[in-house]
C-alpha cells in the first residue's frame, strides 16, 4: 500500500535557526512522484517541489533545499535561517501512475512549523 | 498559467440544505479534477476523481449519493454536498490535472460550515 509517514506532527524554532522537516514514504512502484506543498493559515495549497523517483539528485531554491534518498524511502526537506513566514503546514504528497493515466496524490499527515521571532 | 479558482470560497447554510462548489481551471483543459477534503488540523483526503464526459470514481468511504460531482466540461467540474449536515463542515479543496507533465494545480479551497 501507499502511504506517506511525516512524524513530526509540529516543530517549534526561533527564527534563523535551520529546520528540517521529515517525510518517509511506502510504494511498491518504481516509478513515482515525491511533492512538498506549503500550506499557509489562509489555507491555499503551495507547490514547493515535484521530484521523479529516477532523480535522486538533491535540490536546492534559495533558503529551500530537499534531499531524496531511494535507500531509506525518505524525501526531506530543510528550511535554512527560518523566518517568520515560514511559519504554515508542510505536507509531503506521494503520487503513482493510475492505468486510467491520471496521477493521485497521497498527503501525509502535515507538519506544523512555528518560526518564533 | 496553470490557475485553478474555486467558488464559492466560503459557505455557510443551514442543515439539510445543498450546496454546490464549483472549480474551474483558467487557463488550461483538465481532463481529470480531484476532489479533497480537510478537517481541521488534519491532511488532505481524497475524495473522488472526476473525469470529463464521466462518472466520478469515489474514494472508499465516501458517499457518491451524498457527494455528487460533474464534469461537464474540461475547466469546470462541480461538487454538491447534498442535505448537508454539521459533520459535513470542512475545507473542500479541488486539483486540476494538466500541462505538459499532468502535474496537479490546486485551487485556493471552500470552506463550508453548516449550521
Amino acid at each position: 500500500a501507499q502511504k506517506v509517514t511525516q512524524a513530526q506532527t509540529e516543530i517549534s524554532v526561533v527564527e534563523k535557526e535551520d529546520v528540517t522537516l521529515d517525510c518517509v514514504y511506502e510504494t511498491r512502484d518504481t516509478t513515482y512522484y515525491l511533492f512538498w506543498y506549503k500550506q499557509p493559515p489562509s489555507g491555499e495549497l503551495v507547490f514547493l517541489i515535484r521530484r521523479n523517483s529516477f532523480d535522486e539528485q538533491n535540490e536546492i531554491s534559495g533558503r529551500y533545499s530537499w534531499n531524496f534518498q531511494k535507500s531509506t524511502s525518505s524525501f526531506n526537506f530543510t528550511i535554512t535561517a527560518s523566518q517568520v513566514v515560514d511559519s504554515a503546514v508542510y505536507f509531503c504528497a506521494l503520487s503513482e501512475a493510475f492505468s486510467g493515466g491520471y496521477n493521485k496524490l497521497i498527503f501525509g499527515a502535515g507538519t506544523r512549523l512555528a518560526v518564533h521571532p | 498559467g496553470a490557475v485553478v479558482s474555486q467558488h464559492p470560497s466560503r459557505v455557510i447554510c443551514k442543515s439539510g440544505t445543498s450546496v454546490k462548489i464549483e472549480c474551474r481551471s483558467l487557463d488550461f483543459q483538465a481532463t481529470t479534477m480531484f476532489w479533497y477534503r480537510q478537517f481541521p488540523k488534519q491532511s488532505l483526503m481524497l475524495m473522488a476523481t472526476s473525469n470529463e464526459g464521466s462518472k466520478a470514481t469515489y474514494e472508499q468511504g465516501v458517499e457518491k449519493d451524498k457527494f455528487l460531482i460533474n464534469h461537464a466540461s474540461l475547466t469546470l467540474s462541480t461538487l454538491t454536498v447534498t442535505s448537508a449536515h454539521p459533520e459535513d463542515s470542512s475545507f473542500y479543496i479541488c486539483s486540476a490535472e494538466g500541462g505538459r507533465n499532468n502535474e496537479q494545480f490546486f485551487g485556493p479551497g471552500t470552506r463550508l460550515t453548516v449550521l
